[in-house]
């Protein structure tokens, strides 16, 4: 089943606590974006990736990393959380940013 | 900089209605295009419809419309024959031009009563 697949699905953490939230794709998809969902501002765009070894900043980069070492996994690394990153967070794959983006089902996170 | 103003928070429609949801967009790029995505109370999102911006005909997907206006820059989703399944938030999106990211509006929060 073609699938994009995220870990953990929630997650409550503590300020300063390294995290990674895991993000696998098995369509062979090129690009990978990862989002964050806040009430009332819909999906904002944290980082994304159009091949392995290529990342760029999205709309709100700030407090997050990402790496692209295969082609299918695209973690996302809060190396020093903060309650502000409380939020839902979306992964995404498709075959480029034209055609339709396939999402994960999401991953809960709350910082306190 | 690409931008995506959906200007209605909420909408309630009954049931076997037809609904129109409202998106503007901004950008001065000539190529671009826009999608609709579902997200129902379980949380996934879930893609409708695309509609490029050199494409003639309006896009069309099963009950979903994608009612394009260019000169207005509107690319508003018509559902026809409401279902109480398709309460949801509807989310409308774009990219443009060279850019490869993908910019959403804050969303419309959609009602159908029986």
């Amino acid at each position: 089943e073609a699938q994009v697949t995220q870990n953990p699905r929630y997650l409550i953490t503590v300020t300063g606590k390294k995290l990674t939230v895991t993000c696998s794709q098995n369509m062979n998809h090129e690009y990978m974006s990862w989002y964050r969902q806040d009430p009332g501002l819909g999906l904002r765009q944290i980082y994304y990736s159009m091949n392995v070894e290529v990342t760029d900043k999205g709309d709100v980069p700030e407090g997050y990393k990402v790496s692209r070492k295969e082609k299918r996994n695209f973690p996302l690394i809060l190396e020093s959380p903060s309650p502000n990153q409380t939020s839902l967070y979306f992964c995404a794959s498709s075959w480029d940013i034209g055609n339709e983006q396939f999402f994960g089902p999401g991953t809960r996170l709350t910082v306190l | 900089a690409q931008k995506i103003t959906q200007t209605q928070p909420g909408m309630f429609v009954q049931e076997k209605e037809a609904v129109t949801l409202d998106c503007t967009y901004d950008t001065s790029d000539q190529s671009y295009g826009l999608f609709w995505y579902k997200q129902p109370s379980s949380g996934e999102m879930i893609f409708l419809i695309y509609q490029g911006s050199y494409d003639e005909q309006n896009a069309t997907e099963g009950r979903y419309s994608l009612n394009f206006q260019k000169a207005r820059k509107s690319a508003n989703l018509v559902i026809s024959a409401s279902q109480l399944g398709d309460s949801a938030m509807y989310f409308c999106a774009m990219v443009a031009g060279s850019a490869r990211q993908l910019t959403f509006g804050s969303g419309t929060q959609l009602t159908v009563l029986p």
